[in-house]
């Protein structure tokens, strides 16, 4: 069974830099593409993006200015890094696997979620 | 960007009765080339992470009791409930996977009455 766990900081200054993990266990990093989706609290999902095992990414054109994914497959981690943030990019923040083709790429596995607070 | 909108916001049904959610998208979300709608339903409980349903519209995902079903196709989606149990009060979600960004539906928040 999959599993998936964020990790990182839950609090963040303004301007600065978030920072999160996702341990994947369960099962290889490899073949499959990998996704960042956060939830301000009590409004609904935003995608992210998200990034293959090999290294190739796709970002939401409104945070791609701010969002670098990185993956590491010997330690079967993906990360999170985004710049400049502000109390909007509050949220909970998932990591999820993108299921393969044959369902067209959904989010199949989620983490728990973690809560980032932007404040100073 | 494609735009999902769902309705109603909120919804509540008696125990065994029926359930419908309805998900409009701004655009098709049909592939000409393998005739499949890229469109994901998720159910998202009190204090959890969303769970996947149905994807290609109405594919129900292992283990998703039967009594939840997906239909529609190019733009107009519904999830239906056959026969509401206490255990599917959560917020229900629709999202599009056809293009970049994947956006979802504002959702639906499915109570008892």
């Amino acid at each position: 069974q999959v599993q998936l766990q964020e990790s990182g900081p839950g609090l963040v200054k303004p301007s600065e830099t978030l920072s999160l993990t996702c341990t994947v266990s369960g099962g290889s990093i490899s073949r499959y593409y990998w996704s960042w989706i956060r939830q301000p609290p009590g409004k609904g999902l935003e995608w992210i993006g998200y990034i293959y095992y090999s290294g190739t990414t796709k970002y939401n054109p409104s945070l791609k200015s701010r969002v670098t994914m990185s993956v590491d497959t010997s330690k079967n981690q993906f990360s999170l890094k985004m710049n400049s943030v502000t109390a909007a990019d509050t949220a909970v923040y998932y990591c999820a696997r993108l299921g393969d083709d044959s369902s067209g790429y959904v989010a199949d596995y989620w983490g728990q979620g973690t809560l980032v607070t932007v404040s100073s | 960007d494609i735009v999902v909108t769902q309705s109603p916001d909120s919804l509540a049904v008696s125990l065994g009765e029926r359930a419908t959610i309805n998900c409009k998208s701004s655009q098709s979300v049909l592939h000409s080339s393998n005739k499949k709608n890229y469109l994901a339903w998720y159910q998202q409980k009190p204090g959890q992470r969303p769970k996947l349903l149905i994807y290609w519209a109405s594919t129900r995902e292992f283990g998703v009791p039967d009594r939840f079903s997906g239909s529609g196709s190019g733009t107009d989606f519904t999830l239906t409930i056959s026969s509401l149990q206490a255990e599917d009060v959560a917020v229900y979600y629709c999202q599009q996977y056809y293009t970049i960004p994947y956006t979802f539906g504002q959702g639906t928040n499915l109570e008892i009455k």
